[in-house]
């Protein structure tokens, strides 16, 4: 059973750019939700996917995006990136299974610095 | 909405214990959890609760929950060098199966 990856491990970009960050969900697992984590904080919830849908929003603005293919795994979008987009972006997938623990696995992260 | 606080640091001698707490305002959670995350890695499942248990053990992890006054704790025994991490807490949120985390604990095992 492989576990959820993410690619790449790290991004240098500038302001104004565009960056696609990309999450291969644990095997078994159809929902794939996307955290932002600035340095020293916790991880803040960007949104969610379940079977290529959009299932909740966290506060990010809409310039925030992403996608769930067939195969469960997503790509997070960030347009007109700010410098405060900083951060280790962190994908973490689940089981949606009614009395499930609804446990998160999570990814590695890829680390984003803005410029 | 649903907050999580946390202590930010905790220092301890290796082979004592350690006690991280944390607190939370969503009454109707379900489970809880707890996640290590090492310098430059992302988070490690260690332990979760569900809402209906007051304790529970797993080696050398001990989970207390207290629902009445919203308070988790994790007890760490025997702890050693390879413990220094940064613990989150973390609850359900409102959207399913997101999560609200805590600022997160910094823990340093001093030899």
């Amino acid at each position: 059973e492989t576990g959820v990856t993410q690619s790449p491990t790290h991004l240098i970009k500038t302001r104004g750019q565009q960056v696609t960050l990309r999450c291969s969900s644990q095997s078994g697992h159809n929902t794939v939700s996307w955290y932002q984590q600035a340095l020293g904080q916790g991880p803040q919830f960007i949104f969610q996917y379940y079977r290529e849908e959009e299932n909740g929003r966290g506060n990010f603005p809409p310039r925030f995006s992403g996608l769930q293919f067939p195969n469960y795994s997503s790509e997070l979008n960030v347009n007109a990136l700010e410098l405060d987009d900083s951060a280790l972006y962190l994908c973490a997938s689940s089981q949606s299974l009614t009395g499930s623990t609804d446990t998160q696995y999570f990814g590695p992260g890829t680390r984003l610095t803005v410029l | 909405g649903e907050d999580v606080e946390q202590s930010l640091f905790l220092s301890v001698r290796e082979g004592d214990s350690s006690v991280i707490n944390c607190t939370y305002t969503d009454s109707s959670s379900t489970y809880l959890y707890w996640y290590k995350q090492e310098p430059g890695a992302g988070l490690q499942l260690l332990t979760y609760i569900f809402s209906n248990m007051d304790m529970k053990q797993d080696q050398r992890l001990t989970v207390l929950l207290n629902k009445k006054d919203k308070h988790l704790s994790l007890r760490i025994a025997d702890t050693q060098t390879g413990d220094s991490a940064i613990y989150f807490c973390a609850e359900r949120g409102d959207y399913g199966q997101n999560f609200v985390f805590g600022p997160g604990t910094r823990l340093s095992v001093l030899p």
